[in-house]
This record gives structure tokens, sequence and C-alpha cells, in this order.
């Protein structure tokens, strides 16, 4: 079965600094991958997608991510954080069977002024 | 437009009590999938239905039911409840099935339950 590895579990930045998230998946065929972003309070909001082509993916509010197909990674970036992005991040998996994500376990990321 | 919306938002039941929790999906979206997302966990798939069908099932037990309504409402039964149900429970709903659905998932706030 297919699974997810967010190695990072809680990050500490403060505003201004880079933001890298680590994000390997364990699955050897074809996949669509996923960032999805939950605020305090708030619903859970996709932030970027890979299906297919360019491997750098750009999604909302500056975020971006590369996939890495020999690697099995699919990292999240943002060049600057800002103090709203704190909130926890997930990644996830799709390998096919309806609309069935496999997420990580997910990383909170606390912005800090 | 109204987003994803699921009732209730909180409750507290027993163990071995039964719960329902519904969903309504974003007018126009004919899929509703169903996750539950333990503390500290990511959200696990349970179920998803697509115009009154069973599309997936993820590996929970029989104690876990859905269905799909003709106006693509959705509900979510537990039975016999334990204590590890105690989770915050998400739908979310999509256009289509399959890979091009899952592409424009989008979720509810979820309805938290805890089982004491």
């Amino acid at each position: 079965a297919q699974s997810v590895s967010q190695h990072n579990h809680h990050v500490i930045l403060s505003e201004a600094a880079s933001l890298e998230l680590g994000c390997n998946y364990s699955y050897g065929g074809t996949v669509n991958l996923f960032w999805y972003v939950q605020y305090p309070g708030q619903h859970l909001q996709l932030l970027l997608k890979y299906f297919s082509g360019d491997p750098l993916v750009k999604g909302i509010k500056g975020f971006e991510a590369e996939f890495i197909k020999s690697k099995f990674s699919f990292n999240l970036r943002k060049p600057s954080v800002q103090w709203s992005d704190t909130a926890e991040y997930f990644c996830a998996v799709y390998t096919g069977g309806g609309n069935k994500l496999t997420f990580g376990t997910g990383t909170q990321l606390k912005v800090e002024l | 437009d109204a987003g994803v919306t699921q009732s209730p938002t909180h409750l507290i039941k027993t163990r071995g009590q039964h719960v329902t929790l519904r969903c309504s999906p974003i007018s126009g979206h004919k899929s509703v999938s169903w996750y539950q997302q333990v503390l500290g966990q990511g959200p696990q798939f349970i179920f998803q239905y697509y115009e009154k069908e069973e599309r997936g099932r993820g590996n929970f037990p029989d104690r876990f039911s859905a269905r799909q309504f003709p106006n693509y409402s959705s509900e979510l039964n537990v039975n016999a409840l334990l204590l590890g149900d105690s989770a915050l429970y998400l739908c979310a709903s999509s256009l289509a099935s399959g890979r091009a659905g899952v592409g424009e998932l989008f979720f509810g706030e979820g309805s938290r339950l805890t089982v004491l």
C-alpha cells in the first residue's frame, strides 16, 4: 500500500525566512501529488498539485513544490514566509481508486514575528 | 456560493452509541468523500460516493457505513462507537470521480466527534 512521510512534524521560523517541508511517498507507479494547508480553525485547502508535465509546480500564496521522481519526493518551498503562513501542511498522494487521497501526518508550521 | 457544509460541528457520544454525520456538497458536485482525522494524524479515507454509488472504501470496519441521497448530500453512520472513533470527520466534494475529481476536492470544516 502507498504511504506518505512528512519528516518535519513541527517547524518554527521567523518571518522572511525560507521554508522547505519534506514529503516522500512510497509507490512505484504513476502518482498525482498534492499539498494541502489547514489554517487554524479553517478547512483544508489545496495549495498546489502535480499531475504531469513540469515537475516544478507553483501554487497559491507564493508556494511551490518540486516533484523528483527518482527520490520519490515532493517538497514544498516558499522563499520568504509570513506570519499568516502559520498553519498545518499536509502532503498527499493519489494512486487511483475513486477519490482516495493518502495523506501524510502533517507539519505544523509556526511563523514568528 | 456555499462551500461544503457539515453537521453537527461538534458532538459527544458514549461508547456503544451510534452517530450520524451529514454533509452537503457544493452545488453541482456529484461526488462526496469521507475522511477521518485523528488528532496528530493526517486525514484517512473512509468512503467515496459518486452518483449515489460507492466508488471507494478505505480500511475501516463494517461499523462504518455511508450513503448518498438523490440531492447528492451524504450521511456517514458509525455504530457501536469506540473511544478510538474520536476524531474530526471531514467531508469533501468534487464534480467528478477518479483522477479528474481528486484534483478538485473541496473540504468542509468537519464534524468533531468525542466518544467518552
